[in-house]
């Protein structure tokens, strides 16, 4: 399977600031996505990074609250903009092989 | 949308025991079923997966049954090992899109 990087690997972030993730793959991958785990929980996922168009997000989860970059089939990063406690959590950034799908290793995010 | 529902949320065994853990899901276009196991700070990893079109697989010790016509899959982990130990999550895929919808997990535990 695909090598994913996920970078930073944690963070802790004062509330009002925002944070880029940053997720590449060592193969171009048609299907990338974006889930969050908060504490305790299970994957909800956020998004579908679309290469070269907008992303799709699931209800719940708005452009301006994480936007999503794909400039290309190996690269995609999530913002998460002008975050509150309750944006703690792990973000996981996902690709796509297949039917089966495959995970970063995550990046835990803690807001002050 | 899919819903999946996930049972046990925990769940302790013997080393040497078998474990189950069950699920159900909703959708009945769904047709494509992993488990993933997730060790304490780990990223998720996929262990074994079904499709609609076979009833049973199996890897080792530990196999994936799936009753279409109910709905419901089911993981079984046969002699159990303490590095059995970790979140297995269920969840379930289908139609025209390849987005995971997960179960809650279920945490379990090998004693030794």
């Amino acid at each position: 399977s695909a090598v994913i990087s996920q970078k930073p690997s944690r963070d802790i972030c004062q509330r009002g600031t925002s944070l880029t993730i940053q997720c590449q793959v060592d193969s171009q991958v048609t299907m990338m996505f974006w889930y969050r785990q908060q504490p305790g929980q299970s994957l909800t996922l956020i998004a579908t990074a679309n290469q070269g168009s907008e992303a799709t997000y699931e209800s719940g989860f708005v452009i301006d609250k994480f936007p999503i970059s794909r400039p290309n089939l190996t690269f995609s990063t999530l913002t998460v903009s002008n975050m509150s406690p309750e944006d703690s959590s792990i973000y996981l950034c996902s690709v796509g092989e297949g039917e089966k799908l495959f995970f970063g290793s995550g990046t835990q995010l803690s807001v002050l | 949308g899919e819903n999946v529902e996930q049972h046990p949320s925990t769940l302790s065994v013997q080393e040497g025991d078998s474990a189950v853990i069950k699920c159900t899901y909703s959708d009945s276009a769904s047709n494509y079923f992993p488990w993933y196991k997730q060790e304490l700070g780990k990223r998720p990893q996929l262990i074994i997966d079904i499709r609609s079109n076979v009833g049973e697989k199996k890897d080792q010790r530990i196999a994936v049954t799936l009753n279409k016509t109910a709905k419901h899959f089911s993981l079984h982990i046969t002699e159990t090992q303490p590095e059995d130990s970790a979140v297995y999550f269920c969840a379930a895929s289908g139609g025209s899109n390849y987005k995971l919808t997960f179960g809650k997990g279920t945490l379990l535990t090998v004693n030794p």
